[in-house]
């Protein structure tokens, strides 16, 4: 298990509502990435932050929104929920070097849109 | 952008059987590749990786192959047992952009029989 840890474990919400989504990134590590994972579907990307700053975004649109803490915690925020939203939100968390990092994952947040 | 493409979609084999998965990745520059395992109601979790100056790598029952010319690469599962069951998940790190942003295969879901 890795020191990923994320909260809270399935929530609903119905269309329309907004949700934030919490993640507490392993020991040590200073970036914080968040993924979306379709039933049936490898995760993707929907953003990355470093320094608590926004570092890269996947194809999101702007409801989806996100923090980063002195602690290197993270939040993930989703504004206006549509049905297309449900799925397992994934953060994963690593140690940005100058090379290629690698990505450990927390459980996921399922989160189901009615 | 990069594209990654896993194959198959779904494996079954024997136990102490191998079990082979194959990927492949559109873009030349990518030089990152985890493969992630992700038993259910759980996050994925990184079992091997392989950089693109490497060719192979092993882990006791694990291999990671890599072949850059033909941009492609394949994760081998020797002696088989029914707790490998699970789906995984091939990844590629395109260069540029945030590091970190992980551009996942569909999954292979593989069932061991014992």
């Amino acid at each position: 298990e890795t020191g990923v840890t994320q909260s809270p474990t399935h929530l609903i919400k119905t269309r329309g509502q907004q949700v934030t989504l919490r993640c507490s990134s392993q020991s040590g590590h200073n970036t914080v990435s968040w993924y979306q994972q379709a039933l049936g579907q490898g995760p993707q990307f929907i953003f990355q932050y470093y320094r608590e700053e926004e570092n890269g975004r996947g194809n999101f649109p702007p409801r989806f929104s996100g923090l980063q803490f002195p602690n290197y915690s993270s939040e993930l925020n989703v504004n206006a929920l549509e049905l297309d939203d449900s799925a397992l939100y994934l953060c994963a968390s690593s140690f940005r070097t100058g090379g290629d990092n690698e990505q450990f994952f927390g459980p996921g947040t399922r989160l189901t849109v009615l | 952008g990069e594209n990654v493409e896993q194959h198959p979609s779904t494996l079954s084999v024997q136990e102490g059987d191998s079990a082979v998965i194959k990927c492949t990745y559109s873009d030349s520059a990518s030089n990152y590749f985890p493969w992630y395992k992700q038993e259910l109601g759980k996050g994925p979790q990184l079992i091997i990786d392989i950089r693109s100056n490497v060719g192979e790598k092993k882990d006791q029952r694990i291999a990671v192959t890599l072949n850059k010319t033909a941009k492609h690469f394949s994760l081998h599962i020797t002696e088989t047992q029914p707790e490998d069951s699970a789906v995984y998940f091939c990844a590629a790190d395109p260069p540029g952009g945030s590091q970190g942003n992980l551009i996942f295969g569909k999954g292979t879901k593989l069932s061991v029989k014992p």
